[in-house]
């Protein structure tokens, strides 16, 4: 289709473990955002990309979360040394020139 | 810090009623206020944006306001339908130079539509 598209749907993992979850934002999008929906903390904006430029990490929560951009398309978001409080669904959105927002289904992330 | 509420948590309407949901933003410097609808286990879908310029805008059966001056914002759903059961919530975007629009979110509005 030509929606966001993110994987896995569902991960499952033992606390501690690193995971990698993906983006694939609709083509010729520039911007990509994360976001996390939490059950506390509602939906809160994690990292933005756009173009080339530098990443906005500043909705990062620690310095276990990173994410890359490869070739201003795919993205994954790391979470290493993963906790429990991690547990959320993952949300990506891309856009184009201030455009709306389109979002994937999202990653929900259990963490044991 | 902007803060982002929405009145109220959840709401449940017979088939049939117009209904107002309700938002609201503690920081007046947006550059736009979207409204999105999510299904269970699904992501988000753009229901209606509009630019901090704007008044209104309305797609089909959905109207959506909004007094940047006084933070605040309407979605009105005419002649509800089951179908639109669902949340709804609403996000604003910070007013900043360059082009970073992460969207402040609200923590939604569970609205069940009972036929």
């Amino acid at each position: 289709g030509a929606g966001v598209s993110q994987s896995p749907s569902n991960k499952v993992t033992e606390k501690g473990k690193d995971v990698e979850l993906r983006c694939d934002p609709i083509s010729g999008h520039t911007a990509l955002y994360w976001y996390r929906q939490s059950l506390g903390q509602g939906l809160e904006f994690l990292i933005y990309f756009q173009g080339n430029s530098a990443p906005d990490k500043s909705g990062l929560p620690s310095d276990r979360f990173s994410a890359e951009r490869t070739g201003g398309s795919v993205s994954t978001l790391t979470i290493q040394r993963t906790q429990q409080e991690d547990s959320a669904v993952y949300l990506c959105a891309s856009s184009f020139r201030g455009q709306p927002q389109h979002f994937g289904d999202g990653t929900r992330l259990s963490i044991l | 810090k902007q803060e982002v509420t929405q009145i109220p948590a959840a709401l449940s309407v017979p088939e049939g009623e117009n209904l107002v949901l309700n938002c609201s933003f503690t920081d007046s410097a947006i550059y736009n206020l979207q409204w999105f609808r999510q299904d269970p286990g699904k992501g988000l879908t753009s229901l209606l944006l509009i630019q901090s310029s704007q008044r209104e805008q309305t797609s089909g059966r959905l109207n959506a306001s909004l007094d940047k001056s006084s933070g605040r914002s309407t979605l009105y759903i005419a002649a509800s339908q089951p179908g639109d059961s669902a949340t709804y919530l609403c996000a604003v975007s910070k007013n900043r130079p360059g082009s970073a629009r992460q969207l402040t979110f609200g923590s939604g509005t569970q609205l069940t539509v009972l036929p």
